[in-house]
């Protein structure tokens, strides 16, 4: 089926540790996101990547990371530099940049919690 | 910054029609407006967009009215599974402009 793959649902880390976290895609989309989402709050934008080997920074891109080697993928590397990287994780994709009426679909998210 | 205000929850009985108000009073000509909602937990899921006209899917249904500051979406026979929070967005021209989220209205269907 294609559709956007998040992994691990759920993931533990240390405090002062980089963790990174997988976003795969099969739709063939140009264009990937990271959000970050904490408890009864919106979805804030981490990092933006409309086509490979490039990406932007979003809101609150500070203490995060990212790559656009391929694709199909756009891991996210929250590093010790961020302060409170306990959170809701989601990736989203969406089609090729000349289409203004595109719906971004999105993974099912990965809850990273830090102790 | 998000360019909607929503309001923070609503109730709504089961089966009857879901009416989910949104003002965006400074969208520009050429933006979109999208909805989405979050069920608990999950990721967002894409429910409807429009520009000016009024839109239905098998979904729901979206009302814009005639100077595009303020719309509606409509839910027409609420069950508890579209208990979530909506979000109303609108979305710049460029392809693939990011979504920018506000907090949304939080929908609870009522059996």
């Amino acid at each position: 089926d294609g559709g956007i793959t998040q992994s691990p649902k759920y993931l533990f880390r240390k405090e002062g540790q980089n963790v990174t976290l997988s976003c795969e895609q099969n739709l063939n989309h140009d264009a990937m996101y990271w959000y970050r989402q904490d408890p009864g709050q919106g979805l804030r934008l981490i990092y933006y990547s409309q086509i490979v080997n490039d990406f932007q920074k979003g809101d609150i891109a500070e203490g995060y990371s990212v790559s656009r080697e391929k694709k199909e993928s756009f891991p996210l590397t929250v590093t010790s530099a961020q302060k409170n990287p306990t959170a809701f994780y989601l990736c989203a994709s969406s089609i090729d940049p000349s289409r203004v009426n595109t719906e971004a679909f999105f993974g099912q998210g990965t809850r990273l919690t830090v102790v | 910054d998000a360019k909607t205000t929503q309001p923070t929850s609503m109730d709504c009985a089961e089966g009857r029609a879901a009416n989910l108000p949104c003002n965006h009073s400074t969208i520009s000509g050429n933006e979109y407006v999208y909805w989405y909602r979050q069920i608990h937990s999950q990721g967002p899921q894409y429910i409807i967009h429009g520009l000016k006209n009024n839109e239905t899917n098998e979904m729901a249904s979206l009302i814009i009215t005639e100077d595009r500051k303020s719309s509606t979406l409509i839910l027409p026979h609420a069950t508890l599974r579209d208990t979530a929070v909506y979000y109303c967005i609108v979305r710049g021209y460029s392809g693939n402009t990011p979504l920018v989220f506000g907090k949304g209205t939080r929908l609870s269907v009522i059996a």
